[in-house]
């Protein structure tokens, strides 16, 4: 997986709390893309993000969701209030640049479960 | 709307046989992607069409696109039991971005 972290890799929040999942690309990439998978489903975009700005957040819930990616430290995914719906794995990808063909560097995830 | 599409949603096989997914899609793209993952793992990037080439190969994968039908397939040949894992594609159709649109993955079984 060419090095992008994520943490935790498994949290448990009860409804209403927030959830923090963090991402740190592959050392040198300035482009991170969160992804949601839901049980038995494919990966859906949710947001792309470069240093300190959010390029891309179509894939976003309007509500309660928020990525950041700052000009130092890990993108973060905060999800407030969080609902029984939001259970997902959570997967951050890197990449050097937005060259199409240029493969994107998946971590392991993080699973979300809301109790 | 779904993107890629992958047909069988499970496929169970010997050990040793070829295993053949097939993938569809419904508007133009850049690429086509196919990923390996295990069960509660990450992604595994297995190999990159662009929508210019017909037929790839790695190790014992075969990948094929065929842009007029909108499909393409992911052939594994010799499985092994190690191969057990979900299979999906993903596409680009947005110029200039990373912004993949995956399928719901097929379910490999490699029965030893």
């Amino acid at each position: 997986n060419a090095g992008v972290m994520q943490n935790p890799r498994h949290l448990v929040r009860r409804r209403g709390q927030e959830a923090r999942l963090r991402c740190s690309p592959v050392k040198g990439h300035s482009h991170v893309y969160w992804y949601r998978q839901l049980p038995e489903e494919g990966l859906k975009f949710m947001v792309y993000l470069q240093k300190e700005n959010i390029i891309d957040e179509s894939g976003m819930p309007k509500e309660r969701f928020s990525a950041e990616f700052p000009k130092e430290g890990p993108s973060i995914l905060r999800i407030q209030q969080v609902v029984r719906g939001d259970s997902a794995a959570y997967f951050c990808a890197s990449s050097p640049s937005t060259v199409s063909g240029n493969t994107i560097y998946f971590g392991e995830g993080s699973w979300l479960t809301v109790v | 709307s779904q993107q890629g599409e992958e047909d069988p949603q499970a496929l169970s096989i010997q050990e040793g046989e070829n295993a053949t997914m097939n993938c569809s899609y419904k508007t133009s793209i850049n690429n086509l992607q196919w990923y390996r993952q295990n069960s509660g793992r990450g992604l595994v990037h297995l190999i990159l069409i662009r929508s210019n080439e017909r037929e790839k190969h790695s190790g014992r994968l075969r990948v094929t696109l065929d842009t007029s039908k909108k499909s393409s397939s992911l052939l594994i040949t010799a499985s092994r039991a190690a191969d057990t894992a979900s299979y999906f594609c993903a596409t680009d159709p947005y110029q200039g971005a990373q912004k993949l649109v995956f399928g719901q993955g097929t379910r490999l079984t490699i029965n030893p």
